[in-house]
This record gives C-alpha cells, sequence and structure tokens, in this order.
C-alpha cells in the first residue's frame, strides 16, 4: 500500500530534550515536506526537500533541522525543542514538482507535547 | 501578501442535504488550486486539482469551481453523507524563484449529523 508513515504518532517530552520525528514513504517520490498544523493557523511548512541531499527551509524553519540521505526518508530533528514548537506534525511527499500539479500524499501526523 | 481564506470557519448539516464551503485568494503568480478532505486524526487528502484554465471539475459526489478572475473558488458537497464529515483545506500553489510553493487555507470544518 502506497503510504506515508510517520513514527511516533504521539510524543510528550521535556524541554531541551533532543527528538527526532521519523518520515518514510513508499512511493518513490523526490519531494518530500514537513508541515506544523496550528488551530487557527493553516499548515505551514518548516522544511521540504527537492531529492536526495537537497533540502530548503519552509516558511518556519527556526528551531529544526532536517536531513535527506536516502530517497524514502526524510526525518525531522528538534536539537532543543521549547514549548511553542507543541504542534501537530506532518511529513508529506510527491513526485517531482515539474509543474506544481502533482498532488502531495500526507501522514497521519504526529502530535508533540513540549513541555 | 500570498493570503488564503476560507469560510465558513465550520458549518453543520443534516445528512442529504447540500454544501458549498468558500475560497478566496489573492496568491499570486497562481499555478493551481487544491482541495483537500482532512479526517479528524489522519493527514489531508486530495479531492481536486484546478488550474487557470478549469471552472469546474468533479470529483463523485464533490464539485469545485474556480472563478480566476475574481480569485474564488466553492467546493460543493451533494447529498451529504456522514463520512463527509471532516476539515476542507483550499491550498493554492504558486511559482517563486523557480520553486513551487503551497498556500494553505485554515480549512472548513463540516459536521454532518443523522
Amino acid at each position: 500500500e502506497a503510504q506515508v508513515t510517520q513514527n511516533p504518532r504521539y510524543l510528550i517530552t521535556v524541554t531541551g530534550k533532543k527528538l527526532t520525528v521519523t518520515c518514510s514513504q513508499n512511493m518513490n517520490h523526490e519531494y518530500m515536506s514537513w508541515y506544523r498544523q496550528d488551530p487557527g493557523l493553516g499548515l505551514r511548512q518548516i522544511y521540504y526537500s527537492m531529492n536526495v541531499e537537497v533540502t530548503d527551509k519552509g516558511d518556519v524553519p527556526e528551531g529544526y533541522k532536517v536531513s535527506r540521505k536516502e530517497k524514502r526518508n526524510f526525518p525531522l530533528i528538534l536539537e532543543s525543542p521549547s514549548p511553542n514548537q507543541t504542534s501537530l506534525y506532518f511529513c508529506a511527499s510527491s513526485f517531482r514538482l515539474r509543474d506544481g500539479n502533482q498532488p502531495q500524499h500526507f501522514g497521519d501526523g504526529t502530535r508533540l507535547s513540549i513541555l | 501578501k500570498n493570503q488564503v481564506e476560507q469560510s465558513p470557519q465550520s458549518l453543520i448539516i443534516l445528512e442529504g442535504k447540500n454544501c458549498t464551503l468558500q475560497c478566496n485568494y489573492t496568491v499570486s503568480p497562481f499555478s493551481n488550486l487544491r482541495w483537500y478532505k482532512q479526517d479528524t486524526g489522519r493527514g489531508p487528502v486530495s479531492l481536486t486539482i484546478m488550474t487557470f484554465s478549469e471552472n469546474t471539475k468533479s470529483n463523485g459526489r464533490y464539485t469545485a469551481t474556480l472563478d480566476a478572475d475574481t480569485k474564488q473558488s466553492s467546493l460543493h458537497i451533494t447529498a451529504s453523507q456522514l463520512s463527509d464529515s471532516a476539515s476542507y483545506i483550499c491550498v493554492v500553489t504558486f511559482l517563486t524563484s523557480g520553486t513551487y510553493k503551497y498556500i494553505f487555507g485554515t480549512g472548513t470544518r463540516l459536521k454532518v449529523l443523522a
């Protein structure tokens, strides 16, 4: 089954404790992206990757890191989490954005609470 | 400023009734507009995509319209079902510095009652 898998689905942690949210897709997509979803706000892009070893900042990259060593994986790293990073996070992937018409396939989200 | 605004914020209807959700955007240069359905606890799933030259596109009981002149889109749901209860998100794609970017609306939360 074609899917984007995120882990963990839920995490409660404390300020300053490094964490990684994994994202894996099995559709051979070139493009991958991380978003956060907060109440009253639309999905906001954190980082995206056009292909292996190619990553770039989105609209809200502060406090986050990513890597793209393999095509299928795109982990999100919070080196020193803070309470304002409490949010619902989504990973998404699609085929290369030749014309912008490719649909993104989203994972089911990771709910992070930073105390 | 590139923005996507959706209305209403939330909507409650009875099963079997029709409804229309609105999306207004001020995104330029426009590439396409896509509607997503997001069930509670799940990620968004694409329903339809519309490019500049398309006025109407259907996907089963979902019909999207686009007026590129007024920069408005609507999503019409016909004969609603309980499974239509979800958030509906409007997303506009635009091209900037050779890269496609997305602007997401805040969504309309639809509740269908039996």
